[in-house]
């Protein structure tokens, strides 16, 4: 199975300043047809579902705001929120779409600083 | 607008068995693969099983495979989830969540989830 690991595990953040957040796949989860990774991020605010952001990587989801970037390659990724803002308090968590079992990170909650 | 509206969720006891369902409208159901996935109070995500479009290709995570059963029917825009065997680690909200067309094979599915429902809970006690 594909282990995605996420740190750090809680960060606080000031509003307007940028939160970076990281996950590392076990193994490579680079999709060779299309050339893209596998990689997922979801945004989970309390008592609701998660909410996709990010899909290959770096793709935003329709609607999600520009300030959420995605980045990364091979087994490493990064998810940038670049002027946090009161709404992003959440947990964020990755997910490898490479095969399954379908695996996600352990979430790394953002809270204001 | 697109909804994902699950149900049957409940207490049960240890050994016993549920079907949840998962009623889909806003989409074409038939277009889509659709999947489980699963969050046990105060953790993390957990996939638990997905399903092709023509319910061809079923994966199912290792900690359920023999005990739970994933089915649709696209007629009725519904997906399925018979849980049999439950025990206490089950205990969980269980979303239904749908995924983009294409990925799925005899191989695998290559699945990330763009909509999800708000989730049953699955409470497995005694």
């Amino acid at each position: 199975d594909i282990v995605m690991t996420q740190s750090p595990d809680s960060l606080a953040v000031s509003l307007g300043e940028r939160a970076t957040i990281n996950c590392k796949s076990s193994q490579t989860i680079l999709y060779t047809s299309n050339n893209k990774n596998s990689l997922a991020w979801y945004q989970q605010k309390p008592g609701q579902p998660p909410k996709l952001l990010i899909y290959w990587a770096s793709t935003r989801e329709s609607g999600v705001p520009d300030r959420f970037s995605g980045s990364g390659s091979g087994t490493d990724f990064t998810l940038t929120i670049s002027s946090l803002q009161a709404e992003d308090v959440a947990v964020y968590y990755c997910q490898q779409s490479y095969t399954t079992p379908l695996t996600f990170g352990g979430g790394t909650k953002v809270e204001i600083k | 607008e697109v909804q994902l509206v699950e149900s049957g969720g409940g207490l049960v006891k240890p050994g016993g068995s549920l079907r949840l369902s998962c009623e889909a409208s806003g989409f074409t159901f038939s277009d889509y693969n659709m999947n489980w996935v699963r969050q046990a109070p105060g953790e993390g995500l957990e996939w638990v099983s997905s399903i092709s479009i023509s319910s061809s290709f079923i994966f199912y995570s290792d900690s359920v495979k023999g005990r739970f059963t994933v089915s649709r029917d696209n007629a009725k825009n519904s997906l399925y989830l018979q849980m049999n065997g439950l025990r206490a680690e089950d205990t969980a909200v269980y979303y239904c969540a749908r995924s983009p067309p294409g990925y799925c094979s005899s191989h695998t599915c290559r699945n990330w989830f763009d909509r999800w429902g708000l989730g049953t809970l699955v409470t497995v006690s005694s």
